[in-house]
């Protein structure tokens, strides 16, 4: 099993839509999630932290769950712009590496 | 404000040959990595140094050296280029805080020929 599984998608959604990604992780230990947006041929950057209690910046929420070891990213209102790839990222049990999901990529049309 | 710096963008190597791949940041991050990312695959740590003179090994160490000198550069040395080291490199940088962003470099599109 990955440590960190993702679905690849791609979710194709009309602008305007709601759209929620999940991903799952392995190791029970982990305590720090995050959710990097990375653009097609481009760094990933940081869209946010994911916090025990539930957090928003925005249009976007995550979610954690730690009793099913997955967290959740909802992007409400979609645009063009959310197009990219949507990285889950953990850190590996009680370490300071990052594990990285293989991304679900996100295509918003007009 | 520069960020996280990587050199070259893009490089074709032929095997055998080695190259060094140039990283440095201006934040006065402790923590810098190196990552190697392909397809269907999520980012691979290579190798991670958490301050001067200090490195460590990653989950895909083989054929790669680092070292870290000063703080601000992490150079990444390929000894002698395989096609598998065909990949997209990214260098980061954070504090060293396991909550905190980590930067990345814009990437270095390597091909081994």
């Amino acid at each position: 099993r990955k440590e960190v599984e993702q679905d690849p998608g791609p979710f194709n959604v009309p602008e305007g839509a709601t759209v929620a990604f999940n991903c799952t992780y392995s190791n029970s230990a982990s305590q720090s999630f995050f959710w990097y947006r990375q653009d097609c041929r481009k760094e990933p950057k940081l869209l946010m932290s994911v916090y025990s209690s539930g957090n928003e910046d925005g249009r976007f929420t995550a979610q954690l769950n730690r009793a099913s070891q997955y967290i959740s990213l909802l992007i409400r209102d979609s645009k063009l712009s959310d197009s990219a790839t949507y990285l889950c990222v953990v850190n590996r049990g009680n370490t300071d590496k990052l594990i990285f999901g293989t991304g679900t990529r996100l295509q918003v049309f007009p | 404000n520069a960020g996280v710096t990587q050199t070259p963008k893009f490089q074709v190597l032929k095997t055998g040959q080695s190259m060094t791949l140039q990283c440095a940041q201006d934040m006065n991050h402790e923590y810098m990595s190196w990552y190697r990312q392909d397809p269907g695959m999520g980012l691979r740590l290579i190798h991670y140094s958490v301050g001067a003179g200090i490195t460590d090994q990653g989950e895909v160490p083989n054929g790669y050296n680092v070292s870290r000198s000063t703080t601000e550069d992490f150079p990444l040395r390929l000894l002698s280029a395989a096609p598998s080291q065909t990949s997209v490199y990214f260098c980061a940088s954070s504090l060293f805080d396991l909550n905190t962003e980590a930067f990345f470099g814009q990437g270095t599109r390597l091909t081994v020929v």
